[in-house]
């Protein structure tokens, strides 16, 4: 089954700083889909940003942005000018429509961020 | 708020009994999806239905068993229930049944005693 890793359990930032969280997988298909969910303390899943994997070109929404390397299995999400609201647990995600189209989640990055 | 709506919000119930969850997806969306957030195993896709068909299986239990009716409101039923099944559970929708944009509900809140 394919894994997502999440190393960084938690992480945190200054307001208006610029962090980047961690994200790898495993596979060995080349078609599939990489997400990002943000889970706020209302727990309600929130779609950050999505990511096709034929698509060269990083994906980018706002002040969220990612770098995808599917040479070496990385999916990391970038968010610039953090705000207080992004304070929040990440959670990276796989999905590829050969492995019965499940999602598979990375173990989550809780986000601190510091006025 | 998602559009997406769950019941009830919180049940707490007893090892070995039967509870059902609902979902009512946005209007307008066929697919619908179940997660189980819990402590020890994170998050996990449970099943997705795609206009009442099963589209995706992740790692459901024989106890559990989900259903999605002609309009389009879902059911997750969970049987023979275990301390372990004490968890958060989601419901998600979109439009279509391939990976387009999830919108996930508010969750429920299973605590089996």
């Amino acid at each position: 089954a394919q894994t997502v890793t999440q190393s960084q359990p938690e992480m945190s930032v200054q307001e208006a700083e610029t962090v980047t969280l961690s994200c790898t997988y495993d596979t060995s298909e080349s078609d599939y889909y990489l997400f990002w969910y943000k889970q706020p303390p209302s727990r309600q899943m929130i779609l950050v940003i999505r990511q096709e994997a034929y698509k060269q070109q990083n994906a980018t929404e706002n002040r969220f942005s990612v770098n995808f390397q599917k040479a070496a299995k990385s999916f990391s999400l970038k968010i610039s000018d953090s705000q207080l609201g992004d304070a929040a647990m990440y959670f990276c995600a796989y999905r590829s429509p050969n492995t019965g189209n499940q999602f598979y989640f990375g173990t989550g990055t809780s986000l601190t961020v510091i006025p | 708020d998602s559009g997406v709506t769950q019941t009830p919000k919180h049940l707490i119930t007893a090892t070995g009994q039967r509870v059902t969850l609902r979902c009512s997806p946005r209007s307008g969306d066929l697919s619908v999806y179940w997660y189980q957030q819990s402590l020890d195993q994170g998050l996990q896709f449970l099943i997705q239905y795609y206009n009442g068909e099963e589209r995706a299986k992740g790692n459901i239990l024989e106890r559990f068993s989900a259903q999605q009716f002609p309009d389009l409101h879902s059911e997750l039923n969970l049987s023979s229930l275990e301390l372990g099944d004490s968890a958060l559970y989601f419901c998600a929708s979109s439009v279509g049944g391939g990976v387009e944009t999830q919108y996930f509900g508010p969750g429920t809140r299973l605590l089996v005693l």
